[in-house]
């Protein structure tokens, strides 16, 4: 399996744009994480979703945030209109069902919006 | 709530010496713990984690941990450092049949040659 695959890798857009995020599981995987990371706030979780559900958006920041898995193998995560504080490194991170899994993490998209 | 401690912000140590890094969970019940690591500009990459059983755990590169449960600890240790280990590391907690991670803030490792 070639892993988490996230797209893009690098994103640049201007303030008030709209920024779509992408990412595909690991195929198998029922769990699809969305973490942020910043220097400020180190890592943290924005969602997850269960067999494409989403289970826990408390950590989406603002309504401007959302995200979606309309099947097992892919996911977006939108911003829309996206701000300067919003730049960041997001990351994608899927699991499978069981005791003993754990996160595997895609290379992240860098977003920077100017 | 789960959350995970870690001692330090930034370490900078040099080459050969040895490494511990601290990791503290909060959470009452049975759990996963696991060590990330991330290398400057890329991903989380697993090095090392602990399901059940021997309570010391070893990883890729050398790295190994230690759960103590009595203390609700889950450090990280290597006994000589290379300059390659420059990176950030990142504890990281789940339940027992529980479905999120809680990662801690990180630890910036900085090995000088």
């Amino acid at each position: 399996d070639a892993g988490v695959i996230q797209s893009p890798r690098h994103e640049v857009t201007e303030m008030g744009q709209e920024v779509t995020l992408r990412c595909k599981p690991i195929s198998g995987h029922d769990y699809l994480f969305w973490y942020r990371q910043t220097m400020m706030r180190g890592l943290e979780l924005l969602i997850y979703f269960n067999n494409n559900v989403p289970i826990d958006d408390s950590g989406m920041p603002e309504d401007r945030f959302s995200a979606k898995m309309p099947n097992a193998s892919f996911s977006t995560l939108k911003i829309q209109p996206s701000e300067p504080r919003d730049s960041a490194v997001y990351f994608c991170a899927s699991r499978q069902t069981g005791m003993n899994t754990e996160a595997f993490f895609g290379q992240g998209t860098r977003l920077t919006v100017v | 709530a789960q959350s995970v401690s870690q001692h330090n912000h930034h370490v900078i140590l040099s080459e050969a010496a040895s490494l511990e890094l601290g990791c503290n969970y909060s959470y009452g019940g049975t759990v996963n713990l696991f060590w990330y690591v991330q290398y400057p500009g890329q991903h989380l990459q697993l090095l090392l984690k602990y399901f059940s059983g021997d309570p010391l755990v070893k990883g890729i590169k050398g790295f190994e941990a230690e759960f103590i449960k009595s203390k609700f600890s889950f450090n990280l240790r290597k006994p000589s450092v290379q300059w390659s280990d420059t990176a950030e590391y990142f504890c990281a907690v789940n339940a027992f049949y529980g479905q999120n991670f809680v990662f801690g803030p990180g630890t910036r490792l900085s090995v000088l040659p």
